[in-house]
C-alpha cells in the first residue's frame, strides 16, 4: 500500500507558540489530503481536507486561522497549530489520496502527538 | 456526516473468530472500510468492499455487507494477540463528490490468552 509519513511524531510545547506539522506522500502523488483530529478513545474528526494548489476546506467549527493548512506540492501539506492552548493537546492525523483515475482509498499518517502546556 | 455506529468492545480469545458489526445510514454509500489502528499509531486500511458486493475475503478477514439493513461486519478468522487494536468502519459516498470518510467509534478489540 501507499506510505504517509508525518513529522514530527511527537511534540510538547508551551502555551502561546505555533507549531508545524508536516504530511507526505512517499510514493505516491496525492491529489487531496485531510487533516483529521483524534481524542483519547474518540473517533476521528475531520479538520478540513486540502487540495494541492488550492485553499483547504474547513469543517463547521473549525477556526481556519487557527489551524493553517498549506498543501503546497503533490506530496506535502502542513497544519500550522498557532498560538497553541493546552485544550488543542491532541492527536492529529492525516490521510492522503489521489483521487484522479477514479481511485478511492486514502493512505493514513502514522499521526502526531501535540501535547501543549 | 452521515452516522456510522459500532459496538465500543469485544473480548475474544485466541484462536477465536471474532466479529465486528457496524450500521451506516448512508443509502448512497459506495464504499465500505475497515480500519486497523495500534495504540499510537495511525490507522492501517485492512479492506474494503463496494456496496454492489455482498462479501469480500481476503485471507483471515471476511467481510459481509448487507446494503438492506445497512450493516457491515468483519470477521477475523483465528484471531491472533496482534490482532488486539481499534476497529474503524467507515463509509464513503462518492455521489456527494467531496470524498469525505464518515468513521464509526471504533471497536477496542481485546485478544486474550
Amino acid at each position: 500500500g501507499a506510505v504517509v509519513s508525518q513529522h514530527p511524531s511527537r511534540v510538547i510545547c508551551k502555551s502561546g507558540t505555533s507549531v508545524k506539522i508536516e504530511c507526505r506522500s512517499l510514493d505516491f502523488q496525492a491529489t487531496t489530503m485531510f487533516w483529521y483530529r483524534q481524542f483519547p478513545k474518540k473517533s476521528l474528526m475531520l479538520m478540513a481536507t486540502s487540495n494541492e494548489g488550492s485553499k483547504a476546506t474547513y469543517e463547521q467549527g473549525v477556526e481556519k486561522d487557527k489551524f493553517l493548512i498549506n498543501h503546497a506540492s503533490l506530496t506535502l501539506s502542513t497544519l500550522t497549530v498557532t498560538s497553541a492552548h493546552p485544550e488543542d493537546s491532541s492527536f492529529y492525523i492525516c490521510s492522503a489520496a489521489d483521487f484522479s483515475g477514479g481511485a478511492h482509498e486514502q493512505f493514513f499518517g502514522p499521526g502526531t502527538r501535540l501535547t501543549v502546556l | 456526516g452521515e452516522d456510522v455506529e459500532q459496538s465500543l468492545f469485544l473480548s475474544v480469545r485466541e484462536g477465536d473468530s471474532s466479529v465486528i458489526n457496524c450500521t451506516y445510514t448512508d443509502s448512497s454509500s459506495t464504499y465500505l472500510y475497515w480500519y486497523k489502528q495500534e495504540p499510537g499509531a495511525g490507522l492501517q486500511l485492512l479492506t474494503y468492499i463496494f456496496s454492489n458486493m455482498d462479501m469480500k475475503q481476503d485471507q483471515r478477514l471476511t467481510v459481509l455487507l448487507n446494503k438492506k439493513d445497512k450493516h457491515l461486519s468483519l470477521r477475523i478468522a483465528d484471531t491472533q494477540t496482534g490482532d488486539s487494536a481499534i476497529y474503524f468502519c467507515a463509509e464513503i459516498s462518492l455521489r456527494s463528490n467531496d470524498y469525505k470518510l464518515s468513521f464509526g467509534a471504533g471497536t477496542t478489540v481485546t485478544v486474550r490468552a
